[in-house]
């Protein structure tokens, strides 16, 4: 299994709404990370987690906290959240920390109604 | 915050024509990757490059990571239908740092 995997794949919600997206990897990767993406835009990283632990909060608002249950499932839920917050979002895992090469998720896209 | 500066923006191929993309930046990278991504899909590593001076194929695909450490091309050869997408270029300043992007080259290729 070399793919990391994201659900739901498309996700549409209200501002008052709670939701959340879920990440999984079974290569054994010890670092995961949440990205944001807006269209015709390069991915920007929001959250890194070392060995289950959150590393790097990219100032990220706290409508949006991630959850790492364990080395293979990242979670990112979702509360109150503004339209403008409408963007891809992406998962990644590395081997190691962030020095190691990181593999993407297909994305889950999200608009906030 | 530092920067990666990916050219050109956008490009317009026949099939089979060879494609040139590069990113430069005025900071020293430790690592340059290059990914691809396709519409509604997450990018896709096509080639991590660790050492100054690497040259790396993979299939169609070659990337250099320049010898300053400022900078890394892409080379793709006779493009085919499936290359069209957006080409991302990201680099690591230290070992342990954050990704940066390069802003991306979207590539067409004219039927």
């Amino acid at each position: 299994d070399t793919e990391v995997t994201q659900t739901p794949k498309h996700l549409v919600m209200g501002m008052t709404n709670k939701k959340s997206l879920k990440c999984e990897q079974h290569m054994g990767h010890r670092a995961m990370y949440w990205y944001k993406q807006k269209a015709k835009k390069p991915p920007e990283l929001m959250f890194v987690y070392s060995y289950e632990k959150l590393s790097i909060n990219e100032s990220v608002p706290s409508r949006f906290s991630p959850e790492c249950p364990n080395s293979s499932l990242l979670n990112l839920h979702l509360h109150a959240l503004q339209p403008e917050d409408s963007a891809l979002y992406l998962c990644a895992s590395s081997q190691g920390g962030l020095e190691e090469t990181q593999y993407f998720g297909p994305g889950t896209r999200l608009l906030v109604l | 915050g530092q920067q990666l500066n990916q050219s050109p923006q956008s490009m317009f191929i026949q099939e089979g024509e060879d494609v040139s993309m590069n990113c430069t930046s005025s900071s020293i990278f430790n690592t340059w990757l290059w990914y691809k991504q396709e519409p509604g899909e997450g990018p896709v590593l096509l080639i991590a490059l660790y050492k100054a001076g690497e040259l790396t194929s993979n299939g169609r695909l070659t990337a250099q990571f320049g010898i300053t450490r400022k900078d890394s091309f892409l080379n793709i050869s006779a493009s085919i239908p499936s290359d069209v997408g957006i080409y991302f270029c990201a680099g690591q300043l230290l070992r342990d740092d954050k990704i940066i992007f390069g802003k991306g080259t979207r590539l067409h290729i004219l039927p």
